[in-house]
């Protein structure tokens, strides 16, 4: 079975400094990583994803992140944090094979202060 | 536009009243995907469909029933709601390489 874990429930950052928000995955096969970001009363949208091509994925608003075998992590950075970027974030895994067997760390909350 | 819709966006009912809460997609995918999400527990899935008339449970199934009789749309069903789904559920279509899109939600409370 497949599982996400998600370090840190609520992550907090001044404008401007670098968002590191960490993911775990356990996969038994050579896993889909993904990461969507979620804005207050909306839906959720897709930021990045791995799909075993590079290891370094870049998305949207500046946004990557690094698949790391040896460490079973897909960890989300932006060098530069901006007051728009304050949102709830999710590691989700699939293990390629079928494709909407998807599963979803427990989220982490991204505030950024002045 | 490319996008999948859910209704009722919001809906407030009483324990044991049938509901159904609809979603439909316009991308042409295979495969769709019902979640519910909690706090502090993020989005867990409910019933997933491959294809027309193929579906299969998710993780938390339970009191839940859906259906795939055409391709874009794979309704909700709750037979006999109880206060324990009140929840916020998305649906979701997908491409085979697992890219879920998701609908705005649907945020369902069971007095």
């Amino acid at each position: 079975a497949q599982s996400v874990t998600q370090l840190g429930s609520h992550v907090s950052v001044s404008e401007g400094a670098l968002v590191l928000l960490r993911c775990n995955y356990s996969s038994s096969v050579p896993p889909y990583l993904f990461w969507y970001v979620q804005y207050p009363n909306q839906g959720l949208q897709l930021l990045l994803k791995y799909t075993s091509a590079a290891t370094l994925v870049k998305g949207i608003n500046g946004f990557e992140a690094e698949f790391k075998k040896s460490e079973t992590s897909f960890h989300l950075t932006k060098p530069s944090a901006h007051m728009s970027d304050a949102a709830e974030y999710f590691c989700a895994v699939s293990d390629g094979g079928t494709a909407s067997k998807l599963t979803f760390g427990t989220g982490t909350r991204l505030q950024v202060t002045l | 536009e490319a996008q999948v819709t859910q209704n009722p966006r919001y809906l407030i009912t009483v324990t044991g009243k049938k509901l159904t809460v609809t979603c439909s997609q316009n991308m042409n995918h295979e495969y769709m995907s019902w979640y519910r999400q909690d706090p502090g527990l993020g989005l867990r899935q409910i019933y997933y469909s491959m294809n027309v008339e193929v579906t299969d449970k998710g993780d938390v199934p339970e009191g839940y029933k859906v259906s795939r009789k055409e391709k874009r749309n794979f309704p909700l069903i709750l037979e006999s709601p109880s206060p324990n789904q009140t929840s916020l559920y998305f649906c979701a279509s997908s491409t085979r390489a697992g890219e879920q899109f998701f609908g705005p939600g649907t945020r369902l409370t069971v007095l």
